[in-house]
Order: C-alpha cells, then structure tokens, then sequence
C-alpha cells in the first residue's frame, strides 16, 4: 500500500512534443505529491509538488495533473527541450516519509 | 549556505571492511534521510531522523547503523561490507516532511 507505480520506464518525444508522465498510488493517507528531476551522477531536485486539494498545478512548462478520487497523477512538459533530458521520480508521503516511483528516463531528440 | 554535503564522493571496499559515510547540512533542517540508489533504478530508504537523537528504519536498513547526535550531521556506518551494498548512497534533508527535500552530491561506493 506505500508504493507509488510510475510508468512509462522510458520516454522519447521529439522537440517540442509534450512529456507526459503518470503514477498511480493506493494510500489515501498520502496527502503530499512531488515530483523530481535528476541528471545523470548529480542527485535528485525537486520539480514541482502537489497536494491534494488542487487539481493541477503549473509551473511554466511542468504543469502536474492530480485526480484524488482516481488516485492517479501525472506530469506534463510542455514543448519538451533536450535540456529536459533527465529521470523524473513522482513520489507521496501521507503518514510515513516520502515514497518514490521507480523512475522515468526521459530523452528528447532534436 | 552549502546545503547538504557528502563525503567522500567516491570509494571501494573490500568485502568485509566498515565505514561511514558522512553528511551534514547547514539549513537547520530537521528532517534527514539516507538513500541508495542501484544503477537504473529509483531511490530506496535507509534510514531517516526526524530530529537529533531519532532515527528511524526505512525501506532497506540491514547491514546499515545511523546516529544523530546533532541537526547538522547524520552519518551513515556501514559494517561488514557486503557486494549487495555496492550502489550510490544519498543524503537528504527537509525542514518537514511535506516541504522540498534537498539532496547531497551522492557518494559512489563499490565493494569489491
């Protein structure tokens, strides 16, 4: 009931294409939704984070979509750009610390 | 401010040999954790403290001791190296648990 199932693996999108990124969770407890992005050999960063009683939230180009009764979200890049190339982990934390998806490896070619 | 600090960056041990890896943080944050983190793959708890002198278990804690005797420094001991314990070890804090985890540079350990 801790995990938090991400998929896909692996992403390609073209320049300027739309990334798009999901994870299902079970735990109604989880009340905190991150997700973060990481380059390879540098540790993981925060993106964008999300609780539970918004719908949506946008930060320039990431917006994330949160449906609670579905209990799924998602990531979304607008107008993907190679420097976007990095792995994103969603994540929750309700009433134990953080949970993380097992990772996206996201590429994006010119 | 330094953030979160990680040494060494890089080491080998041979089966059977202890060390500790060490982290320190100069937020005031009062949330620390421990990560490892195996080649493609995602990140699993070790250990984390809620504040000085708490620790709790997470995910993956055998093989593993942790201390935290002040905010600042959280080390992480290994004992008894093992080829299972060869991945990439992260330390993180927070100020809570809902708020921004920041992460150290990492510290690549093999054990040969």
């Amino acid at each position: 009931q801790q995990q938090v199932k991400q998929s896909p693996q692996s992403l390609i999108v073209q320049k300027g294409g739309i990334s798009i990124i999901n994870c299902a969770y079970e735990n109604t407890a989880f009340d905190y939704f991150p997700w973060y992005q990481q380059f390879p050999g540098k540790g993981p960063a925060l993106l964008i984070a999300i609780r539970p009683d918004v719908s949506e939230k946008k930060e320039g180009r990431f917006t994330i979509s949160f449906n609670k009764s579905a209990k799924q979200f998602s990531l979304h890049i607008m107008d993907s750009q190679p420097g976007d190339s990095a792995t994103y982990f969603c994540a929750a934390t309700g009433n134990t610390p953080l949970v993380f998806g097992k990772g996206t490896r996201l590429s994006v070619i010119a | 401010n330094a953030g979160v600090t990680q040494t060494p960056k890089f080491r080998i041990l041979k089966i059977g040999q202890s060390m500790t890896l060490q982290c320190a943080q100069d937020m005031n944050h009062n949330y620390m954790y421990w990560y490892r983190q195996d080649p493609g793959m995602g990140l699993k708890l070790i250990y984390y403290s809620v504040g000085a002198g708490i620790t709790d278990k997470g995910e993956v804690p055998n093989g593993y001791n942790v201390s935290r005797s002040t905010t600042e420094d959280f080390p992480l001991r290994l004992e008894l190296a093992a080829p299972s314990q060869t991945s990439v070890y992260f330390c993180a804090s927070s100020y809570d648990r809902t708020y921004e985890q920041y992460f150290g540079p990492g510290t690549r350990l093999t054990v040969t």
